[in-house]
């Protein structure tokens, strides 16, 4: 079954962790991305990774950092640094930017 | 720079009625465009997408869309909705020569009462 995986479906952290949010693909897709999702706001682009060993920060980046070592893995890192993380974050994948991304069933991030 | 409007933010119906959600885009240039449905605490799925060809998309779950090149929309409808259709629903586009990222808009809220 292809697909995207994001683990866990619900994270619970305290103020001032790191958290790193998981997402593995197995559709060969070169492109993957990462969005945070607030009640009322639509998605946000945070970072997205056209090619392993590449990414480019996106519209919300700042208290982010990924990594894409492998073409199926783009792990998120939710820092101290970022002010509000509580959130619904997606992870989503294509294969190449101008076309249709399929997406992860999303991890619920609460910090307290 | 594209952008995408979604006129409604929230669209109530009565079951078995007809919906239509409004999607409108600013571009100048060729597009490709998608729906995408996201139930309660998932993921987006993908409903139905205008690559080329026919400008009467149909997707999945008994919707469709329609791409209007001069009035820059894609709006989407179903003849007759259900409640399980009750979600929120996101319009995208993305610039087909210059290899653009997808660009959501802000999504609208259908809720289909009995």
């Amino acid at each position: 079954d292809g697909g995207i995986t994001q683990s866990p479906k619900y994270l619970f952290r305290k103020e001032g962790q790191n958290v790193t949010l998981s997402c593995e693909q197995n559709l060969n897709h070169d492109a993957m991305y990462w969005y945070r999702q607030d009640p009322g706001q639509g998605l946000r682009l945070i970072y997205y990774s056209q090619i392993v060993n590449d990414f480019q920060k996106g519209d919300i980046a700042e208290g982010y950092s990924v990594s894409r070592e492998k073409k199926e893995s783009f792990p998120l890192t939710v820092t101290s640094a970022q002010k509000n993380p509580t959130a619904f974050y997606l992870c989503a994948s294509s294969i190449g930017t101008k076309y249709e991304q399929y997406f992860g069933p999303g991890t619920r991030l609460t910090v307290t | 720079a594209q952008s995408v409007t979604q006129l409604d933010s929230q669209v109530p119906v009565f079951e078995e009625a007809p919906v239509e959600l409004r999607c409108n885009y600013s571009s100048s240039v060729s597009v490709y465009l998608f729906w995408y449905v996201q139930y309660p605490n998932q993921g987006l799925q993908l409903l139905l997408k205008y690559l080329s060809g026919s400008t009467l998309v149909k997707g999945i779950n008994g919707f469709e869309a329609e791409f209007n090149k001069s009035q820059t929309s894609f709006h989407l409808r179903k003849p007759s909705v259900h409640i399980s259709d009750t979600a929120e629903y996101f319009c995208a586009v993305s610039d087909v020569n210059q290899g653009g990222k997808l660009i959501f808009g802000q999504g609208t809220e259908l809720s289909v009462k009995p």
